[in-house]
């Protein structure tokens, strides 16, 4: 597509529930990442694939969250028993990777407000 | 370790006066350093980076970046403010062997009618 596509743009959830949060990247782009951005804060890493590789997990706050990406496309980073600390805006960004100096693009952000 | 900070919170300016918002970092080797820009509620887009060769770097909406490798630091800077650059303006950093970007804080830009 012409642009990192992130889905849905809003989300509502109640505290406990499970919420799914989707990425698509920009066609041809290998390298994908998850930021989160709480309100008045940075970027707060969360998650990071490239190609093939296994993903960099580092920056996952808890063992609540987790990110899949299917066929080197499209990623889903989900969120579990979901806590109002969660609350923030996900995004989601992409690169062509590799070693050069590759700008990241990013979508419009997911927010989400855990009531 | 990797880091990017940005000292200011808030900048305030008058509109059509020149404009700086300040950036260092510290990274092992050589960076690219990058700047975006966040409008309310709106996702980062890119202004501008550095890589390697002149120092300043020129980007979109008339925006420009000096790398000091002295003084570790990537100034954003625009020689007349609009009131239409008031944003959220956030300084990355990426050293040469990885691929994680390290994000600034981010500094809230004003340009005053």
């Amino acid at each position: 597509g012409a642009g990192v596509s992130q889905s849905p743009s809003n989300k509502v959830t109640e505290k406990g529930k499970d919420v799914e949060l989707r990425c698509d990247p920009i066609s041809g782009h290998t390298a994908l990442y998850w930021y989160r951005q709480s309100l008045g804060q940075g970027l707060e890493f969360l998650i990071y694939f490239q190609g093939n590789s296994a993903p960099d997990k580092s920056g996952l706050p808890s063992d609540r969250f987790s990110a899949e990406r299917t066929g080197g496309s499209v990623s889903t980073l989900t969120i579990q028993r979901t806590q109002q600390e969660d609350s923030a805006v996900y995004l989601c960004a992409s690169s062509t990777g590799g070693l050069a100096g590759n700008t990241i693009y990013f979508g419009e952000g997911s927010w989400l407000t855990v009531v | 370790a990797q880091s990017v900070a940005q000292p200011e919170d808030q900048v305030n300016v008058a509109e059509g006066n020149p404009l700086t918002v300040k950036c260092t970092y510290s990274v092992s080797g050589n960076p690219y350093l990058f700047w975006y820009v966040q409008y309310p509620n709106r996702g980062l887009q890119f202004l501008l980076k550095y890589i390697t060769g002149d120092n300043l770097v020129k980007g979109s909406y008339g925006f420009e970046a000096e790398f000091n490798k002295s003084q570790t630091s990537f100034h954003l800077k625009k020689p007349s403010a609009l009131v239409s650059d008031s944003a959220l303006y956030f300084c990355a950093v990426r050293d040469r062997t990885g691929n994680q970007f390290y994000f600034g804080t981010g500094t809230s830009l004003t340009v005053i009618p």
